[in-house]
């Protein structure tokens, strides 16, 4: 049971938009920046959205963050099938003194 | 800026293992660097980190005392480390550098992972 909660999977046709949600609580996004991961299938990780809204470089602007007191959406537009992946959000957990992830999200574009 | 991970691992239960992540193209003495494990077909979850800089050390409540975490500065290099393998301990280990220095936060920059199996 992730400290983080994510729906399991969401989906959605090529060219529209979705949005991923990540529950908390006042002791990690209540708190502290979220930031959002991209896992496509065999591959590491790669940083989507931190410090809640902000797009590391060679993020295309088709992604998005934002937070409202404990819970976080990353919305993502204009899907391709090169989306389709695993995304997890992550944030800092005061109680527990230790980073968190959410469950994850596998997105399909149908 | 990248951190390389060193090679897959073949285990039996009960032996020790390191696995090593070395960065480059940044001052490695400067970021924390944590380690992130992924069980076949699960999520990820964080397992604790290192501060090469004075080897300041935090883990994971759900890891603590299970590995050990290290570092050589002089060689730029971090380590994950088991003293007794389980069959549990099966899965993909990552390393990743946050995107600011000198504090844990988002992580921008990820080693490609090392793959553990442990069999008997």
């Amino acid at each position: 049971q992730s400290v983080l909660t994510q729906p399991p999977s969401v989906s959605a046709a090529p060219g529209q938009k979705v949005t991923i949600s990540c529950s908390g609580s006042s002791s990690n996004i209540g708190i502290d920046y979220v930031s959002w991961y991209q896992q496509l299938p065999g591959t590491a990780p790669k940083l989507l959205i931190y410090d809640n809204d902000k797009r590391p470089s060679g993020i295309p602007d088709r992604f998005s963050g934002s937070k409202s007191g404990t819970s976080a959406t990353l919305g993502i537009t204009g899907l391709q099938t090169g989306d389709e992946a695993d995304y997890y959000c992550g944030t800092w957990d005061a109680s527990l003194s230790a980073w968190v992830f959410g469950g994850g999200t596998k997105l399909t574009v149908l | 800026v990248q951190l390389v991970q060193s090679g897959a691992e073949v285990k039996k239960p009960g032996e020790s293992l390191k696995i090593s992540c070395q960065g480059s193209g940044y001052r490695f003495t400067n970021y924390w660097i944590g380690w992130v494990r992924q069980m076949p077909g699960k999520g990820l979850e964080w397992m604790g980190i290192i501060y090469p800089g004075d080897s300041d050390t935090r883990y994971s409540p759900s890891f603590q005392g299970q590995v050990t975490i290290s570092a050589d500065k002089s060689i730029s290099t971090a380590y994950l480390q088991w003293s007794s393998l389980r069959a549990s301990d099966s899965a993909m280990y990552y390393c990743a550098r946050p995107v600011v220095p000198a504090r844990w936060n988002a992580m921008d920059v990820w080693g490609q992972g090392t793959t553990v199996t442990v069999s008997s």
